[in-house]
This record gives structure tokens, C-alpha cells and sequence, in this order.
């Protein structure tokens, strides 16, 4: 079974600049779930999807939004990119709503210069 | 809303010695509580994960216990190999609509 796959490995953008990542979750999980993690700290939770819908949404900014696809497939914009958006961007996905097992991707890579 | 605090933040042992790491949660209403291992480059993978109605759950040289009373859980690994070397971050959940809440991290360092 292919677990959760993130695209692109690493992204290299400029300040202002706009970024786009992608994220194809488990075969058969509805929700997804993006978590974002700054060097040092803690996994910070952005955003969920379920069955296309936004279910919730962490404490960022607007500029960061997502959707998600009929096939449950995901992706994550952020707008206006800042310096302190530099970070690991981690995708995870699970069966259902609520206290399922949630497995994760290996990230993409954000840098901004 | 929940809060989780995971302690201790650095843990470094040597080849063969337990490492326990000790998370806390303040929602009584949590009922899921896993375990991920983050290694180097890699996202987390889930390791081990408990529900309410347990006390403690094994998995080979791997626990977690639960204790609901006093809101704490605990990872317990035995006989640490260097390849346990990792980042181990806990988790809170409740199910339904909430996100599950996830602990700072906890380093661990298995020296040879």
C-alpha cells in the first residue's frame, strides 16, 4: 500500500512569491490534514479536509488556503510568501473525522530567499 | 482547548538503557493518544497508539501506558539501539471535529 506522497520534495521561492504543494493522501482516506513545521518546533496544524470540504483551520493568516480534490488528493497555496514561511510542510491523512490514526508524508521542503 | 506538554524536551542514553518520555493533556475528553518517531529528512511515522479503554499496550521492545485519572501518558522504549535515535512527538485526540493536539518533541539520543 503507497503510503501519503508530498510534491515537490523542495521548493525555492522569493519573498512575495506564491507557492503551491501537493499531497496525495493513502488510498481509501478521506481527510487530510497540513501541519506546518518551523525548524525547532512542534508540528503546527494549518488545515484539514474532509470529502472535499474545509473542516477547520489552524491560527494563520488567510494567505495560507488549500482544497481538496474529488479523488481526495490536496493541495496547499500560500500567498504573499515571508521569510518566516520557511518551514517543512507536512501532509497526513486518515480514514475518518476525528481520533483515527493520522499518517504522514515526508514534507516539502518551503525555503524563502 | 486541549494542551499537551511533553517532557523532557533532550533525552540522551545509552545503548541498552529504557527511555521514558512523559507527555501530559488537560481534555479529559481526549480518548486517542498515539506515538509518532520523526527521523531525520523523514515525516513522522506512527510508532504505537493507545486508546481510553487500555491501560498500557506492547509492542516489541515499545509501551505506552495511560493513565486517565491523573492525564498523563508515557512512552517507554527497552534495550535502546542507535537507531532509535529520533524525534518521538505525542499526540491528543477526541475525535469528531477536533484536531488532534501534538506535544513539542522530544529529542533522543542513544549513544553507542
Amino acid at each position: 500500500e503507497a503510503g501519503v506522497t508530498q510534491s515537490p520534495t523542495h521548493l525555492i521561492k522569493t519573498r512575495g512569491q506564491q507557492a503551491t504543494l501537493r499531497c496525495s493522501p493513502i488510498s481509501g482516506h478521506t481527510s487530510v490534514y497540513w501541519y506546518q513545521q518551523a525548524l525547532g518546533l512542534g508540528l503546527q496544524f494549518l488545515l484539514w479536509y474532509d470529502e472535499g470540504e474545509e473542516r477547520n483551520r489552524g491560527n494563520f493568516p488567510p494567505r495560507f488556503s488549500g482544497r481538496q480534490f474529488p479523488n481526495y488528493s490536496s493541495e496547499l497555496n500560500v500567498n504573499a510568501l515571508e521569510l518566516e514561511d520557511s518551514a517543512l510542510y507536512l501532509c497526513a491523512s486518515s480514514s475518518g473525522q476525528g481520533a483515527q490514526p493520522q499518517h504522514f508524508g515526508d514534507g516539502t521542503r518551503l525555503s524563502i530567499l | 482547548g486541549e494542551n499537551v506538554e511533553q517532557h523532557p524536551s533532550t533525552l540522551s542514553v545509552q545503548e541498552g538503557d529504557s527511555a521514558v518520555i512523559k507527555c501530559t493533556y488537560s481534555d479529559s475528553a481526549s480518548n486517542y493518544f498515539p506515538w509518532y518517531k520523526q527521523e531525520l529528512g523523514k515525516g513522522p511515522q506512527l510508532i504505537i497508539d493507545i486508546r481510553s479503554n487500555v491501560g498500557e499496550k506492547k509492542d516489541q521492545r515499545i509501551a505506552v501506558t495511560l493513565n486517565k485519572t491523573a492525564k498523563h501518558f508515557s512512552l517507554h522504549i527497552t534495550e535502546t539501539q542507535p537507531e532509535d535515535s529520533a524525534v518521538y512527538f505525542c499526540a491528543a485526540s477526541r475525535g469528531g471535529s477536533y484536531i488532534p493536539t501534538f506535544g513539542r518533541g522530544t529529542s533522543l539520543i542513544v549513544h553507542p
